[in-house]
């Protein structure tokens, strides 16, 4: 069974603070993988998304992959009362259309 | 450029009643894809689109149908509702070289 894992959390971190979300995927075989923030009541929103092993940054976000270790990271720096949200981790394999999601990070970011 | 939209965005509904949750998006995009999502259940795929004509099985199918009415547009139907679907449902869609995924506002579905 192909999964994305991910610590539920709460994850708590002090305004200003870099938060770190962490994921692992088990299909050697994923080759995109995908960041979502999805506010209370509200649909998931792309906020990153990565292909490439390394870094990969968009403002106070960077995303980091390392397929050896089938592991993705999203990092947010300066982190806001408005960042807290559930971050959701995906990776889908070329070819199947299916993506895989894990089951959210939830963070809190404290003023 | 409105993305993915959805229609309703809420609905109550009687045991035993049918109704089409209705997706469209205007991105070009060749996949379009129907979920759930439960309290500490995550997203699951109910079903998907990989392009048009095409309609395939998630995760968890029954008790639903879907018909992909034209590149754009992708509708759910439940043809007599159970309280078990009570539910968030999100439409999305995908595309492009990394296949990027895209979500709508979300069907708030309640089942009496």
């Amino acid at each position: 069974q192909k999964e994305v894992e991910q610590n539920s959390g709460p994850l708590s971190v002090p305004e200003g603070a870099i938060a770190s979300l962490n994921c692992t995927y088990s299909d050697r075989g994923s080759q995109s993988f995908f960041w979502y923030r999805q506010y209370s009541g509200k649909s998931p929103e792309l906020i990153m998304s990565i292909y490439s092993n390394g870094d990969k940054e968009d403002g106070r976000f960077t995303a980091q992959l390392n397929k050896a270790s089938q592991y993705v990271s999203l990092l947010i720096r300066d982190s806001q009362p408005s960042d807290s949200a559930t971050y959701l981790c995906a990776a889908i394999t070329s070819g199947t259309y299916k993506y895989i999601f894990g089951t959210g990070t939830r963070l809190k970011v404290l003023a | 450029n409105a993305g993915v939209t959805q229609t309703p965005k809420f609905q109550v509904l009687k045991t035993g009643q049918s109704m089409t949750l209705q997706c469209a998006q205007d991105m070009n995009h060749n996949s379009m894809y129907w979920y759930r999502q439960d309290p500490g259940m995550g997203l699951r795929l109910i079903y998907y689109s990989a392009s048009e004509g095409t309609t395939d099985k998630g995760e968890v199918p029954n008790g639903y149908n879907v018909s992909r009415l034209n590149k754009r547009e992708f509708s759910l139907r439940l043809e007599s509702a159970a309280p078990s679907q009570t539910s968030v449902y999100f439409c999305a869609s995908s595309g492009g070289k990394f296949y990027e995924q895209y979500f709508g506002p979300g069907t708030r579905l309640t089942v009496t």
